[in-house]
């Protein structure tokens, strides 16, 4: 079983729409993360949140939303879209407390055009 | 923004061991060392983390040296497969933030 699953593994879609990301862990972490990374390859975390606390990376425009429907889900929500939007974007988990590191999802591929 | 810095690659004869290092010397005395790796097209995976003791564990050994203001991931017997972005992080105790920087290129050559 996937521990960190995301759909979908890639997204086209036109500049100007909106569209979601899913994320979700089977893990029982407490704490979930969306990171993206560019063309240039850099990692850059956007969002943590648990269920006490959504920490936003102040770079993140206000056009992406992170949603926990519950614990075990966190999803992205991104209104329109532009094209410097496209990039990979990695949901990960992890439980507080656990010195085992960050568990991370495979990826989904996203393209605006 | 990452505190460490690592070479931006490295090559490696399959079969050989790899030695990737890592300057952390601004770490403090609660910040671990973490090390993850990136292969091609795939999320970063989790190798090893250390405070201050050496660490071994089934991917691979932590040498941290005595001042801890520098590491060394050692994987013993390199294969292709290992060929990856490897990622040294400083990471603070209770913190829920990973800072990556960009890493270094290993690739194992056959």
């Amino acid at each position: 079983d996937t521990a960190v699953s995301q759909t979908p593994k890639y997204l086209v879609t036109q500049m100007g729409n909106d569209k979601s990301i899913k994320c979700e862990q089977n893990l029982g972490h407490d704490t979930m993360y969306w990171y993206k990374q560019d063309s240039k390859k850099f990692l850059k975390i956007m969002f943590s949140y648990n269920n006490k606390e959504l920490i936003i990376n102040e770079t993140v425009p206000n056009r992406f939303s992170p949603k926990s429907p519950d614990k075990a889900h966190l999803n992205l929500h991104i209104n329109s879209l532009e094209l410097g939007d496209s990039a990979v974007y990695f949901c990960a988990s992890s439980q507080e407390g656990s010195m085992y590191g960050y568990t991370f999802g495979s990826g989904t591929r996203l393209t605006v055009v | 923004d990452a505190k460490t810095t690592q070479p931006p690659s490295m090559d490696c004869a399959e079969g050989r061991a790899a030695n990737l290092p890592c300057n952390h010397s601004t770490i403090s005395g609660n910040e671990y060392v973490y090390w993850y790796r990136q292969i091609h097209s795939q999320g970063p995976q989790y190798i090893i983390h250390g405070l201050k003791n050496n660490e071994t564990n089934e991917m691979a050994s932590l040498i941290i040296t005595e001042d801890r203001k520098s590491s060394t991931l050692i994987l013993p017997h390199a294969t292709l497969r290992d060929t990856a972005v490897y990622y040294c992080i400083d990471v603070q105790t209770g913190a829920n933030n990973l800072f990556f920087g960009t890493g270094t290129r290993l690739t194992v050559i056959p």
